[in-house]
């Protein structure tokens, strides 16, 4: 069974432009969690979706979004970069939408504004 | 006040050695409780979930559950260098099932 696969692993944007990056959950998986993790720093929660609805958000702002689409695979956005959006960016799926919750995390998108 | 407390460490233990994590959260309402292992530039893993009170056994790791004390703690017996990793506790929150994360233990396990 494949496992959550992310998309692309690696990019290198300039301050200003648009990013989109995407992730394909485990198969039968319908709940989709995005993370960004700094150097030394704990996954923060961006957004988390499930059917095609966004059910959690973080506390980010709006130049970070999401989607969902009806084979549960997840895109985020991140509109007008600035430099402090350099991260690893983590999506993780789960099986149950509620419940135990156990997140299984794709690779990663590595991301570098420069 | 932060949810979900980890000490960041780093934590040294000898090879061979039991390590000891610690984990605190605030809700009293928590429901279940993970344990994920993240080594430098990989995505986190899962070790271990508990959702009931006393202690949960999978191979050398060992996860303590204590709700009255609201606190969660993961043992690994006969520590390997290859345990050397930063290890992430998360807490199901009552409300809406999201995951709450503590910014995680670097352990180093010295051969």
């Amino acid at each position: 069974k494949a496992g959550v696969t992310q998309t692309p692993r690696y990019l290198i944007k300039t301050r200003g432009q648009q990013v989109t990056l995407s992730c394909s959950p485990i198969s039968g998986h319908r709940s989709v969690s995005w993370y960004q993790q700094t150097p030394g720093q704990g996954l923060q929660f961006l957004f988390e979706y499930f059917s095609e609805t966004q059910r959690n958000k973080g506390n980010f702002p709006g130049r970070f979004s999401g989607r969902q689409f009806s084979n549960s695979r997840s895109e985020m956005n991140v509109s007008t970069l600035e430099l402090g959006d350099s991260a690893l960016y983590l999506c993780a799926s789960s099986l149950i939408g509620q419940g135990e919750n156990i997140q299984y995390f794709g690779a990663g998108t590595r991301l570098s504004v420069l | 006040q932060k949810e979900v407390e980890q000490n960041s460490g780093p934590l040294s233990v000898p090879e061979g050695a039991i390590a000891s994590l610690n984990c605190t959260y605030s809700d009293r309402g928590s429901q279940s409780f993970f344990w994920y292992r993240q080594y430098s530039g990989k995505s986190p893993e899962l070790i271990m979930f508990i959702y009931s009170n006393g202690d949960k056994e999978d191979g050398r790791f060992t996860a303590q559950l204590n709700k009255a004390s609201q606190y969660v703690s993961l043992l690994i017996r006969d520590s390997q260098p290859s345990d050397s990793a930063t290890y992430l506790c998360a807490v199901t929150h009552v409300s809406n099932y999201q995951l709450i994360w503590g910014a995680g233990t670097k352990l180093i396990i010295k051969p």
